[in-house]
């Protein structure tokens, strides 16, 4: 099946500063890729999403762009927020069939401090 | 409109005691899943059901757990005999599921935080 791995945190930052959370796949045929995030106390939402090679997804100032040479998906932000401050997971579909139910990287807590 | 609501937010339970867990999906929503968010395992897939057809239970960790879907909307989680490993925050998730909808978005429940002591 498909697999992810995600940079372990957790990761501090100052606000205002540039963010990056990688996540590598490895995965038959070319799924639709996720950025999930959780805020303290709040259930996941979905982030931003890739559907193809080359797409990049973007959301709140958040972006990540699917490359397949490299079979990376990472989170970029120019300039965080300290409401920027959750736990990010890259996530894609279990298997490249007909699941959907996905399989989740190990997740990253990121502290945006003022 | 409504999201995914679960009950109870949270659980706390003595070891070998059953437990149900439940999930309101989002109104329309043919899809839903269960997952498992635990410190050592980090999120891990359990079960989907998608409409009337037979539930996918490949990521059911034992056959202590099982789940059902009722009229194709609430869900029932339930885990017999528990077992201190079997505490972690139990997320519910549904998704509009079409013919080539491998990109739909899953919205998730606030979960229910499981304490086996």
């Amino acid at each position: 099946g498909n697999s992810v791995t995600q940079m372990e945190g957790p990761v501090t930052l100052s606000e205002e500063a540039f963010l990056t959370i990688n996540c590598t796949y490895t995965a038959t045929g070319y799924p639709s890729l996720f950025w999930y995030v959780q805020y303290p106390g709040e259930g996941l939402q979905l982030l931003l999403k890739a559907t193809k090679a080359d797409d990049k997804g973007s959301n709140k100032g958040f972006e990540a762009t699917y490359r397949k040479e490299t079979t990376s998906f990472h989170l970029e932000k120019g300039s965080v927020q300290v409401s920027d401050s959750a736990v990010y997971f890259c996530a894609l579909p279990i298997s490249s069939g007909s699941a959907r139910q996905l399989t989740f990287g190990s997740g990253t807590q990121l502290t945006v401090l003022p | 409109g409504a999201g995914v609501s679960q009950s109870p937010s949270n659980k706390v339970t003595e070891k070998g005691k059953d437990v149900e867990l439940r999930c309101d999906p989002i109104s329309g929503h043919t899809a839903l899943y269960w997952y498992r968010q635990s410190l050592g395992q980090g999120l891990e897939f359990l079960i989907y059901f998608q409409g009337n057809s037979a539930p996918d239970k490949s990521g059911l960790p034992s056959d202590r757990f099982s789940a059902e879907r009722t009229g194709g909307s609430v869900s029932t989680l339930t885990i017999q005999r528990t077992q201190q490993e079997d505490s972690a925050v139990y997320l519910c998730a549904s998704s509009l599921a079409r013919a080539r909808g491998l990109g739909r978005e899953q919205f998730f429940g606030p979960g229910t935080r499981l304490t086996v002591l």
